[in-house]
């Protein structure tokens, strides 16, 4: 069945270390997308691509940053892990503009101590 | 840009009673507006989705929403909630080609 996974699964890291998370989704969707999940702030958007070669800033992109080299992958990566990024980190992809649903993968738990 | 607001953070209720959770989105044209759940320790899941037609929508698991225009709202019902229904519940509306916005989440628990 087709799918999308997110590793690791949960991660510790330290201040000050680059940390990649990695999103597969064997849908063969377009876009894909990077969420963080906070107490009280729901799910806010951080970066998002509608194909390969495009990515883009969504609405807490500072310190983060994604590489769109083929259909399937989508990495997170922090450059400098910081404290604030302690967090979920959700997954997801969507196929077309008819349906607008988004599919999302089972989230990263990152602790930045 | 789009805004989502639920209204409540936590909703308890008792098992086999009717349950309403409460969204209003930020007046716009073609509003698309989704409701999705996450279970404990899961991704998000699609529940229903309103893109067109009847106001009224239905989903899965015996969830229904209804599309008021005019109050900008989009609330999730069930007439009779079980314990397996306990999760948090979020409110989204679209916003530019693809993208959703969603609101802060409410946890609903139901108890026995």
């Amino acid at each position: 069945d087709a799918e999308i996974t997110q590793s690791p699964r949960h991660k510790i890291t330290e201040t000050g270390r680059q940390v990649t998370l990695a999103c597969h989704q064997t849908w063969n969707h377009n876009n894909m997308f990077w969420y963080r999940q906070d107490l009280g702030h729901g799910l806010r958007l951080i970066h998002y691509s509608y194909g390969v070669q495009d990515t883009n800033k969504g609405e807490v992109s500072d310190g983060y940053s994604v590489s769109r080299s083929n259909t399937e992958d989508l990495p997170l990566t922090l450059e400098s892990a910081a404290s604030s990024q302690t967090s979920v980190y959700f997954c997801a992809s969507s196929w077309d503009s008819t349906t607008y649903e988004q599919y999302f993968g089972p989230g990263t738990r990152l602790t930045v101590t | 840009a789009q805004s989502v607001t639920q209204l409540d953070s936590q909703v308890p209720v008792f098992e086999e009673a009717p349950v309403e959770l409460r969204c209003n989105y930020s007046s716009s044209v073609s509003v698309y507006l989704f409701w999705y759940v996450q279970y404990p320790n899961q991704g998000l899941q699609l529940l229903l989705k309103y893109l067109s037609g009847s106001t009224l929508v239905k989903g899965i698991n015996g969830f229904e929403a209804e599309f008021n225009k005019s109050q900008t709202s989009f609330h999730l019902r069930k007439p009779s909630v079980h314990i397996s229904d306990t999760a948090e519940y979020f409110c989204a509306v679209r916003e530019g080609a693809q993208k959703l916005v969603f609101g802060q989440g409410t946890r609903l628990t139901i108890n026995p």
